[in-house]
C-alpha cells in the first residue's frame, strides 16, 4: 500500500465550477499537509500548507485536513483556465524526516 | 528571480556515462533535497543535504548515485554510469531551515534521457 494514495484523474469542469481534489494516507505521524501545482514541464509550486487538522483558506483555495479519517482535500472556487494543471499533495512528520511523500498527482483541466 | 536554479534543464547520455545534475537553492536558503519523478509516478525523496553534510540519503539508490553540497557553489546529484531506468526527471528543492522543512520551494528540474 503506497502512504499517499490520490485519483490521477484526469478531471475536467468547465470554468467557474468548484474543484474538490482529495488524497488520503496511510501514516498516523503525518502532521504538515501540502498542495503543490505543477503545470507540464515545470517543477512543482507550493500552494498552502496546513498543519495537523482543520482548514485554511488562501483567495479561491481551501485546504482541508481530517487526521481521523487520513483525508485531505483542496477545493479551488470559481475555477480558471489558468488552474489547468497538475496537483499533488505532500505530507510529513513533524518532526525526524525532513523529506516529503507526494501523491501521484491529479490532471485538472477547466474548460472555457 | 531568487528561485531554485537547477541545470542543465535537459540531459541526454548514453548507457555507461556520467550525469551531473545541478541546483542552486533560493537565495537564504541553505537546505537542499533531491527528488526524482518517474512518469506516471509520484514524486520520490531521495537525499537531503545541508552546506558540506548529508543529512538524509535513506532514498537514493546505493550504487551509482551520490550527492554534495560543498561549502561554495550549488548542490551536485551525480549519476555514475547511467542505465535506461535512469531516465526521469530530477527535482531539487530548497527550505529556509530545519525548522520549515515543509516549506520546500522547486527548481525546474533536469530531465534525464538516458540513449
Amino acid at each position: 500500500q503506497k502512504e499517499v494514495e490520490q485519483d490521477p484523474g484526469p478531471l475536467s469542469v468547465p470554468e467557474g465550477a468548484i474543484v474538490s481534489l482529495n488524497c488520503t494516507y496511510s501514516n498516523s505521524a503525518f502532521q504538515y499537509f501540502m498542495w503543490y501545482r505543477q503545470y507540464s514541464r515545470k517543477g512543482p509550486e507550493l500552494l498552502m500548507y496546513t498543519y495537523s487538522s482543520g482548514n485554511k483558506e488562501d483567495g479561491r483555495f481551501t485546504a482541508q485536513v481530517d487526521k481521523s479519517s487520513k483525508y485531505i482535500s483542496l477545493f479551488i472556487r470559481d475555477s480558471q483556465p489558468s488552474d489547468s494543471a497538475t496537483y499533488l499533495c505532500a505530507m510529513t512528520t513533524q518532526t525526524g524526516a525532513n523529506n516529503l511523500f507526494f501523491g501521484t498527482g491529479t490532471r485538472l483541466t477547466v474548460i472555457p | 528571480n531568487a528561485g531554485v536554479m537547477q541545470n542543465p534543464r535537459h540531459l541526454v547520455r548514453r548507457r555507461g556515462q556520467e550525469a551531473r545534475l545541478r541546483c542552486s537553492p533560493m537565495k537564504g536558503h541553505s537546505h537542499v533535497y533531491w527528488y526524482r519523478q518517474l512518469p506516471e509516478e509520484g514524486l520520490k525523496f531521495m537525499v537531503y543535504l545541508q552546506k558540506e553534510n548529508i543529512i538524509d540519503e535513506s532514498g537514493m539508490p546505493k550504487e551509482r548515485f551520490s550527492a554534495e553540497f560543498p561549502k561554495e557553489g550549488p548542490s551536485i546529484l551525480r549519476i555514475q554510469q547511467v542505465v535506461r531506468g535512469d531516465s526521469a526527471a530530477y527535482f531539487c528543492a530548497s527550505s529556509a531551515d530545519s525548522g520549515r522543512f515543509y516549506e520546500q520551494y522547486f527548481g525546474p528540474g533536469t530531465r534525464l534521457t538516458v540513449t
